[in-house]
């Protein structure tokens, strides 16, 4: 299985929004609603932000979204904030029964 | 509160086993409606998903390692493990333990281990 394709980088300024890609195939996002994002800060463990495409756990915050159109699937920051600087990374139940990530996108809060 | 720590050798030696533990504290292993998982990361690279674990020994792996990847749980010590064969300087990352949430098909890690460097060399 390949990964998931990522943009290596996007940028926005404070309070502005900006969208993060995922682009897979058929046998991983297309085929199923179980898409999730992660949020990555430096040297943490990645943290659960949105699955089943659209969801956000329990405490994250309702400027983050998220959607899935065909074979892609997107993260939307509204209200940038300096805290959302941090590394993104897309995930998805695979037709193989498994789990597949991205290659990860590193967001700068200009 | 639930915690996960790993455990185990910061240096394995090449074509050795790597071999983590990762313990359960704050929740039992043995619950229905998820299961336990193992996911590295390369110095500076992605997340790439090694494998899940059910309580009940139910495994999947991934298909790019699974010739030489097994997890276990031993409900007993409210852990699970990881044992990596044959390894290379390519399998030398932060190797995180993590449990998911949610329903079927239990592929969203919400819980994880702080992760452990390992570093693989002759």
């Amino acid at each position: 299985q390949s990964a998931l394709t990522q943009p290596a980088s996007v940028s926005g300024s404070p309070g502005q929004s900006i969208t993060i890609s995922c682009t897979g195939t058929s046998s991983d996002i297309g085929g199923y609603n179980y898409v999730s994002w992660y949020q990555q800060h430096p040297g943490k463990a990645p943290k659960l932000m949105i699955y089943d495409v659209s969801n956000r756990p329990s405490g994250v915050s309702n400027r983050f979204s998220g959607s899935k159109s065909g074979n892609t699937a997107s993260l939307t920051i509204s209200g940038l904030q300096a805290e959302d600087e941090a590394e993104y990374y897309c995930s998805s139940y695979t037709s193989s029964s498994t789990v597949v990530f991205g290659g990860g996108t590193k967001l700068t809060v200009l | 509160q639930l915690q996960l720590q790993e455990s185990g050798p910061g240096l394995v030696k090449t074509s050795e086993t790597l071999s983590l533990t990762c313990n359960v504290f704050g929740g039992s292993i043995s619950g229905n409606n998820y299961y336990w998982g193992w996911i590295r990361q390369p110095p500076g690279k992605g997340l790439e998903w090694i494998g899940n674990i059910y309580y009940s020994g139910s495994t999947y792996y991934s298909p790019s390692l699974k010739s030489r990847v097994t997890i276990s749980v031993d409900t007993s010590k409210n852990q699970f493990s990881l044992k990596l064969s044959s390894v290379t300087a390519a399998d030398t990352a932060v190797y995180y333990c993590a449990k998911t949430v949610g329903q079927w098909p239990f592929v969203y890690f919400q819980h994880w281990g702080q992760g452990t460097l390992v570093t693989v060399s002759s």
